[in-house]
């Protein structure tokens, strides 16, 4: 099945910092999502981007869906942005299940 | 709509009871999945639904879990005879399906199982 990895596994940052995550998938896909999973384990949909590049705020994202990765972009982090990010894709072989990468824990410091 | 609503929150059990969790989904969404997370990992797919027909199922779903959409609407996830191993987060999104649709998924909040 597709492989979803996702770097750096872990990140510390003053809050202020910006960041890049990144999301690498081994097989073409449908569909690309980037969650925020809040302390209470909630997924938080930031973004729904199967390619081509999105903003809201102080988030971006861009897939280049051709060359398999996504990335996520925090700029001017704030101690509320802690937490796991995780993104998930829709395979395109005609499963509609999204599999999700193995996250990235970002803590950030005042 | 208030989004994806996911019952009970919290569910403490013994080991060897049977645990039945629901999951309501958007309600113009025809597709529902659920998920398990354990601490540390990611969510892993377990099982997904079109309307009311189970089309796909994990290895993950032994033989022990069952899922039911009865009428294309609310979902059930029943656990028999509970394990310690069983203890995670379980997740249930939805999404609309369809090649032009968006079909951006929606996750609930969850129901904490502890197994002890």
């Amino acid at each position: 099945g597709i492989q979803v990895e996702q770097s750096p596994p872990d990140l510390i940052l003053q809050e202020g910092a910006n960041s890049t995550l990144r999301c690498n998938f081994s097989d073409s896909v449908n569909n690309l999502q980037w969650f925020h999973q809040n302390p209470w384990g909630q997924l938080i949909n930031l973004f729904y981007i199967p390619s081509g590049t999105k903003q809201n705020g102080r988030l971006s994202a861009t897939t280049v869906a051709t060359e398999r990765y996504s990335l996520l972009y925090i700029s001017s982090s704030q101690t509320t942005d802690s937490g796991v990010y995780f993104c998930a894709v829709e395979q395109a072989s005609g499963t509609y299940k999204y599999i999700f990468g193995t996250g990235t824990r970002l803590k950030v410091l005042a | 709509d208030t989004g994806v609503s996911q019952n009970p929150r919290h569910k403490i059990t013994k080991r060897g009871q049977n645990v039945t969790f629901r999951c309501d989904p958007i309600s113009e969404h025809n597709r529902l999945y659920w998920y398990r997370q354990t601490l540390g990992q990611g969510p892993e797919f377990l099982t997904y639904f079109q309307n009311e027909a189970q089309l796909e199922k994990s290895r993950l779903l032994s033989d022990r879990f069952s899922a039911e959409r009865p009428k294309g609407s609310f979902s059930t996830l029943e656990i028999q005879r509970t394990e310690q191993g069983d203890s995670a987060m379980y997740l249930c999104a939805s999404s609309h399906s369809g090649s032009y649709m968006n079909t951006e998924a929606f996750f609930g909040q969850g129901t904490r199982l502890t197994v002890v």
